[in-house]
């Protein structure tokens, strides 16, 4: 079945560090790609997608690269803030099966100033 | 504003008592979904919902109910809670089911002692 593997956290970074959350995924045909966010106490908020391969998610400075050959979706941000910290999760809908986003673990990112 | 609204909160209970978490939305979305959030385990869909009267088992529906007689409530029933049914419980919606963003409530924290 769908899966996707995340890079165990905690994460714990200074501000204006660069960031890579690495995410890999396992999943029958071509699926669609997703990051989502979760703040404290908050549902989760998509952050950004790809629905096809080479394609390129961006949104609040991270970007995530559809990369097929390597079946990855690497989450990557220039230079962190201390409101960046979060819980971040990669997810998958895959074009066949049931309605359903497939999730990995999340990875809990903190940013100290 | 649009939102997805799960009520209560948070809740306690005894084993075997039957609760409803209800669960609105206000997008006039045809696909509902719940999803309970464990550690380690990341998000898993319970039951999900492609329109009105339109119910199909997620990954772990086990102890669970839902119905979807109005487009906009997507109730999760637990006939006899368990213990084991002690999550963090969300409930998202979107307009195209997987490859759309979804819109997630702000969580039920239930307890089942």
């Amino acid at each position: 079945g769908d899966s996707v593997t995340q890079m165990e956290g905690p994460v714990t970074l200074s501000e204006e560090a660069f960031l890579t959350i690495n995410c890999t995924y396992t999943a029958t045909g071509y699926p669609s790609l997703f990051w989502y966010v979760q703040y404290p106490g908050e549902g989760l908020q998509l952050l950004l997608k790809a629905t096809k391969a080479d394609d390129k998610g961006s949104n609040k400075g991270f970007e995530a690269t559809y990369r097929k050959e390597t079946t990855s979706f690497h989450l990557e941000k220039g230079s962190v803030q201390v409101s960046d910290s979060a819980v971040y999760f990669c997810a998958l809908h895959s074009n066949f099966g049931n309605e359903k986003l497939t999730f990995g673990t999340g990875t809990r990112l903190t940013i100290i100033p | 504003e649009a939102q997805v609204t799960q009520n209560p909160r948070y809740l306690i209970t005894v084993t075997g008592k039957k609760l409803t978490v209800t669960c609105s939305q206000n997008m006039n979305h045809e696909y509902m979904s719940w999803y309970r959030q464990d550690p380690g385990l990341g998000l898993r869909q319970i039951y999900y919902s492609m329109n009105v009267e339109v119910t199909d088992k997620g990954d772990v529906p086990e102890g669970y109910k839902v119905s979807r007689k109005e487009k906009r409530n997507f109730p999760l029933i637990l006939e006899s809670p368990s213990p084991n049914q002690t999550s963090l419980y969300f409930c998202a919606s979107s307009a195209q089911g997987g490859v759309a963003e979804a819109f997630f409530g702000q969580g039920t924290r239930l307890t089942v002692v």
